[in-house]
């Protein structure tokens, strides 16, 4: 089945540790994003990243880093400048939108919840 | 700024029982508006909406988007305790651009 596997599901970070967060994707999509969700609050973008070797900034990239070494594969680094990582991270992808058109869905990973130690 | 409000922001309800969600916008750069369903993992597309007025149904659920007036509806008929989720509203402001609102939390009870 096509889809996006994130891992771990559950991660606990030390003071002043970088964890890394996995995501796989097999669906053949170009885009790929990173977001984080707390409660009351929206999903507010981390990074994302339209192709291979290329990504940007999204709204709160301060204490995070990405990379794109493979089309399946966007991995996300918290890094021990993130003062606050506690929360619930969600990996997408999409369709490239500027060959498919503008109005692409995204799909979705099952997400890490990271929490402090 | 570009923003995504939705409301009520939870909502209870028994079986049975139509529910009305809404979502409101105000972007520079409107291409589509998405309505996701999240339990507890990984957000569910639900619906893309594009064009005024055009209702898009799947069994229970369905949706409608005013373009003029900013805003769309998610309308859940016959509420079951399956239901029960976070449903999310995202605007496509731009080519890589989704901003989601806070979400409506729906509750339903047997």
């Amino acid at each position: 089945d096509g889809g996006i596997t994130q891992s771990p599901k559950y991660l606990f970070r030390k003071e002043g540790q970088n964890v890394t967060l996995s995501c796989e994707q097999n669906l053949n999509h170009d885009a790929m994003y990173w977001y984080r969700q707390d409660p009351g609050q929206g999903l507010r973008l981390i990074y994302y990243s339209q192709i291979v070797n290329d990504f940007q900034k999204g709204d709160i990239a301060e204490g995070y880093s990405v990379s794109r070494e493979k089309k399946e594969s966007f991995p996300l680094t918290v890094t021990s400048a993130q003062k606050n990582p506690t929360a619930f991270y969600l990996c997408a992808s999409s369709i490239e939108p500027r060959t498919e058109g503008f109005n692409q869905p995204q799909h979705f990973g099952d997400g890490t919840r990271l929490s402090i130690l | 700024e570009d923003k995504v409000v939705q409301s009520p922001l939870s909502l209870v309800v028994h079986e049975g029982d139509t529910v009305t969600l809404n979502c409101s916008y105000e972007v520079t750069n409107f291409r589509s508006l998405l309505w996701y369903k999240q339990e507890k993992k990984a957000p569910t597309f639900l619906f893309m909406l594009t064009s005024s007025g055009i209702e898009k149904k799947s069994g229970r659920l369905s949706s409608i988007l005013d373009k003029k007036e900013l805003f769309s509806i998610l309308n859940i008929t016959a509420t079951q305790t399956g239901d029960s989720a976070v449903y999310l509203c995202a605007v496509v402001a731009g080519t890589y651009k989704y901003i989601f609102g806070t979400g409506t939390r729906l509750k339903v009870l047997a």
